[in-house]
């Protein structure tokens, strides 16, 4: 079992520039989350993947931002024209739908800094 | 909608103290509830979750929750701290479904301190 892996764990962007970040979840996971974390807050919901669908997204998730699962294992989260208010940590976390018990495992994020 | 209120942003407790983080939530129905622990620039680790049986549940590294449905609570404890469990503390409830917005909402977070 590897876990979540999410790439890069760091990045640093000018304001306008696009960024892409990646989420590799746990191999038999079909649900897949987006969260962002910004400094002293709890994790907030972006939006959610079971399989390929992507079946919810926040009120967070502004026309900039656009998340796929194109065979239902990785995922990508992208920002386009990032503003400094982008500034976060970037979680992904994934969950098994066996069980039902809603526990999510969580990688150790993307850290997004905007100039 | 459902919440989680962490009425204490930090708190400080001696190495070998015993520490309670308070958590209530709000949520229609029977809940699904979560600890979560996380360490500077890292993800977060699940430390225990309740989901029905027992209001006492255990977890990892000697910690354990108390459910109360009474009070909308679900309090972490631990007998004595270490060092090493300085980091921030985050309660979330669930639908229990596993999916979708309503499938963990977070409180804001308590940051431990643990002084020598």
């Amino acid at each position: 079992d590897t876990g979540v892996s999410q790439d890069p764990r760091h990045k640093i962007t000018k304001r306008g520039q696009n960024v892409t970040f990646r989420c590799d979840p746990i191999s038999e996971h079909n649900r897949l989350y987006w969260y962002r974390q910004t400094l002293g807050q709890g994790p907030e919901f972006l939006t959610y993947f079971q399989n390929e669908a992507q079946l919810e997204k926040s009120r967070l998730l502004s026309d900039r931002f656009s998340a796929e699962r194109p065979k239902g294992s990785f995922s990508t989260l992208e920002i386009q024209r990032t503003e400094q208010g982008d500034s976060a940590m970037y979680l992904c976390a994934s969950s098994s739908r066996a069980g039902g018990t809603g526990e999510l495992f969580f990688g150790e994020g993307s850290r997004l800094t905007v100039l | 909608a459902q919440s989680v209120t962490q009425p204490d942003i930090h708190i400080t407790v001696s190495e070998g103290a015993s520490l309670e983080l308070r958590c209530n939530y709000s949520y229609g129905a029977t809940p699904y509830l979560f600890w979560y622990v996380q360490s500077p620039g890292q993800g977060l680790q699940l430390l225990l979750k309740y989901f029905s049986g027992d209001t006492l549940v255990q977890g990892i590294k000697g910690f354990e929750a108390e459910f109360k449905r009474s009070q909308s609570s679900f309090n972490l404890r631990k007998p004595s701290v270490h060092w090493s469990d300085a980091a921030e503390y985050f309660c979330a409830v669930g639908a229990g479904s596993g999916g979708g917005a309503d499938g963990l909402t977070f409180g804001k977070g308590t940051h431990l301190i643990i002084q020598p």
